[in-house]
């Protein structure tokens, strides 16, 4: 069951705000937050374990609401580096670890 | 963290033949993933390598079409036999020791099948 993202693709100007949301129809046990860039492997980014837990790091933080069996990403004062595909990987606790991935955020960022 | 390498990092290859690609993490680790990104796709979960004991595959992946081997704890190899076009994708090795880890990614390897 591949956790759900929206938007599909976001587009910003330098020092905008923008927020991408992941959504399961099953219980999640945690929620990883990946960056892809064209080429290039995905990038961890961050990891959610616990229901209601936020995380942060730099500009970018991350919520986690396990009732919700959702997880928001929030990239704040947008950079050009910010540019690329963001997944969302949850996993599931009858599922041993295994991640499994949205269909990906594009998110370009300009000047 | 984990260091991973792949081999080869790119292969061009002919329909009907087979690829092997090696996955190396610089560390033991429990548990050892294989996934496929087909061009402008989302990562799409193979199979789970296990040590010692067959691999676990995810619906719509079978045995035959990808063997999987893991002899120990830092090592595991991947094959796409009998390749076709469709073939064509980054496959990646991903690892974490646990699932409160991190999971971290391989470089990939890029595939072309002609």
């Amino acid at each position: 069951q591949q956790p759900v993202q929206s938007p599909q693709a976001v587009i910003l100007r330098e020092g905008e705000d923008a927020v991408i949301n992941c959504s399961s129809s099953k219980a999640l046990y945690s929620v990883h937050w990946y960056r892809q860039k064209h080429g290039e492997a995905p990038v961890f980014l961050m990891i959610l374990l616990k229901g209601g837990e936020q995380k942060g790091h730099d500009k970018i933080s991350a919520s986690f609401n396990e009732k919700k069996q959702q997880s928001s990403l929030y990239l704040t004062a947008s950079q050009l580096s910010y540019s690329g595909t963001y997944f969302c990987g949850t996993v599931h606790p009858s599922n041993t670890g295994k991640l499994i991935f949205g269909q990906g955020t594009t998110l370009q960022v300009k000047p | 963290s984990a260091v991973i390498s792949q081999k080869p990092s790119r292969d061009i290859c002919q329909r009907g033949t087979s690829l092997t690609i090696q996955c190396q993490v610089d560390s033991q680790v429990t548990m050892m993933f294989w996934y496929r990104q087909q061009p402008g796709q989302s990562l799409t979960l193979i199979a789970t390598a296990n040590q010692g004991s067959e691999a676990t595959y995810e619906s719509g992946f079978v045995i035959d079409k990808f063997p999987i081997s893991r002899p120990n704890l830092t090592f595991s190899t991947l094959t796409v036999s009998n390749m076709s076009p469709e073939d064509s994708s980054i496959y990646l090795c991903s690892v974490h020791r646990d699932s409160r880890d991190t999971q971290y990614f391989g470089p990939g390897t890029r595939l072309t099948v002609l």
